[in-house]
């Protein structure tokens, strides 16, 4: 079965520092995505990686997708209150299945 | 603005009673996805369909049923409601290969939070 591991599970940090969170798997994904999910809504799409060792940015949120594609990461420059949610990973295997993490709840402290 | 609408944000239903979700989306994609979230748990896919009046189980299928009879609707069936049932029910709909370059983005509705008593 394939898995994608979210970490830290919990992260709760002071406005204004930084903060990187991990999605890793011993499989490899065709495709990588990251949702942000607020309480009570929907995840709404941040992110796809598609290429070993693409880094893409969104404005304070840069997203890498490992050589292998195995693995992703995303940073989050002097985080702000309003970044606070459910960060989710999912990956698309090569029979175009998704696979989602579990998430990372990150609570921003004003 | 593309949107994936679900009909109730919030029900409380009683065991044993029937329960529609509804699903409507409005960017054309083929492929249509149910998910229960619950704590610990994450998303779990429980019927998916790729086209009008085809629908595959996902992971966890039993209990449910599913209607896919127009392109841009997707309806979740709990024919009995149980208490297990109680979670968060998302609704997500994506391209199909074949309609561009398929990445498996998914685009999800707001959710709705069914409680069973």
């Amino acid at each position: 079965t394939q898995l994608l591991e979210q970490s830290p599970q919990f992260l709760s940090i002071q406005e204004g520092e930084n903060l990187t969170v991990y999605c890793n798997s011993s499989s490899v994904f065709s495709s990588l995505q990251w949702y942000r999910q607020e309480p009570g809504e929907g995840p709404v799409l941040l992110v796809t990686v598609v290429t070993g060792g693409e880094v893409k940015k969104l404005k304070r949120l840069t997203f890498q997708f490992g050589d292998a594609r195995k693995d992703s990461s995303l940073h989050i420059t002097a985080a702000q209150p309003g970044d606070t949610g459910l960060y989710l990973c999912a990956g698309m295997n090569r029979d175009d299945k998704i696979i989602f993490g579990k998430g990372t709840r990150l609570h921003i402290l004003p | 603005d593309v949107k994936v609408t679900q009909s109730s944000r919030y029900l409380v239903k009683r065991t044993g009673e029937k329960v529609f979700l509804e699903c409507v989306q409005d960017m054309d994609h083929e492929n249509m996805f149910w998910y229960r979230q619950d704590p610990g748990l994450g998303l779990r896919l429980i019927y998916f369909s790729y086209d009008v009046k085809m629908k595959e189980k996902g992971d966890i299928p039993e209990g449910y049923s599913v209607s896919r009879e127009k392109k841009e609707r997707f309806s979740l069936i709990l024919e009995s409601a149980s208490t297990n049932q109680t979670s968060m029910y998302l609704c997500a709909s994506s391209l199909a290969l074949g309609q561009g370059v398929y990445t498996g983005e998914l685009f999800f509705g707001e959710g709705s939070r069914l409680t069973v008593l």
